[in-house]
């Protein structure tokens, strides 16, 4: 069975610092992966998806996320964090069953 | 505007008591699911929906009812809701195929007293 791991449940930061949220899927079928974000009182919404070819994507608003396949890892990265980034961060991947798995989530918390 | 709906957003209700949450979604998606968000342990799904009459559980489906009679309306039913219920529900829907991305409700914040 697939499962997806996200490896801090609470990552706090200043404001303007750099700032990168683990993800790590299992997985022995193609996989797709996705990073969503929950604001404040929000449902998730799409950040940034790998569906193939280049494994860097970028969301338009500064992040991104490299897919590494020998690592089994989809990291998300930000070179410098706003207070607007405060939000919940939830990987998730399908692959075969189309049925996705989604990480635990990672808090990230900026403060100024 | 595409979007996923959720009535009501906000319900407290007591022990016993039967409550329907809709959902509905107007981007013809085939894909409908629900799922219940609680503190340090993320997104778990209860119910998922393939299509109109195709429903099947998810990782938590114990003390949830689903209905899918038309496309567009996944409900979600807490036929004798108990306080372990109390959560934050979400619906999602998509296409059907796994390079494409869920699109989520507001929430529905349930509290059984």
């Amino acid at each position: 069975a697939q499962s997806v791991t996200q490896l801090d449940s609470q990552v706090p930061v200043f404001e303007e610092a750099p700032v990168e949220l683990r993800c790590n899927y299992s997985s022995s079928v193609s996989v797709y992966l996705f990073w969503y974000v929950q604001y404040p009182n929000q449902g998730l919404q799409l950040l940034l998806k790998y569906l193939s070819g280049s494994t860097l994507v970028e969301s338009i608003n500064g992040f991104e996320a490299e897919f590494n396949k020998s690592q089994t890892s989809f990291h998300l990265r930000k070179p410098s964090v706003h207070i607007s980034d405060t939000a919940e961060y939830f990987c998730a991947a399908t692959g075969g069953s189309y049925i996705p798995t989604f990480g635990r989530g990672t808090s990230l918390i900026v403060h100024p | 505007e595409a979007q996923v709906t959720q009535n009501p957003r906000y319900l407290i209700t007591v022990t016993g008591k039967k409550l329907t949450v809709t959902c509905s979604q107007n981007m013809n998606h085939e894909y409908m699911s629900w799922y219940r968000q609680d503190p340090g342990l993320g997104l778990r799904q209860i119910y998922y929906s393939m299509n109109v009459e195709v429903t099947d559980k998810g990782d938590v489906p114990e003390g949830y009812k689903v209905s899918r009679k038309e496309k567009r309306n996944f409900p979600l039913i807490l036929e004798s809701p108990s306080p372990n219920q109390t959560s934050l529900y979400f619906c999602a829907s998509s296409l059907i195929g796994p390079y494409n991305e869920q699109f989520f409700g507001p929430g529905t914040r349930l509290t059984v007293l």
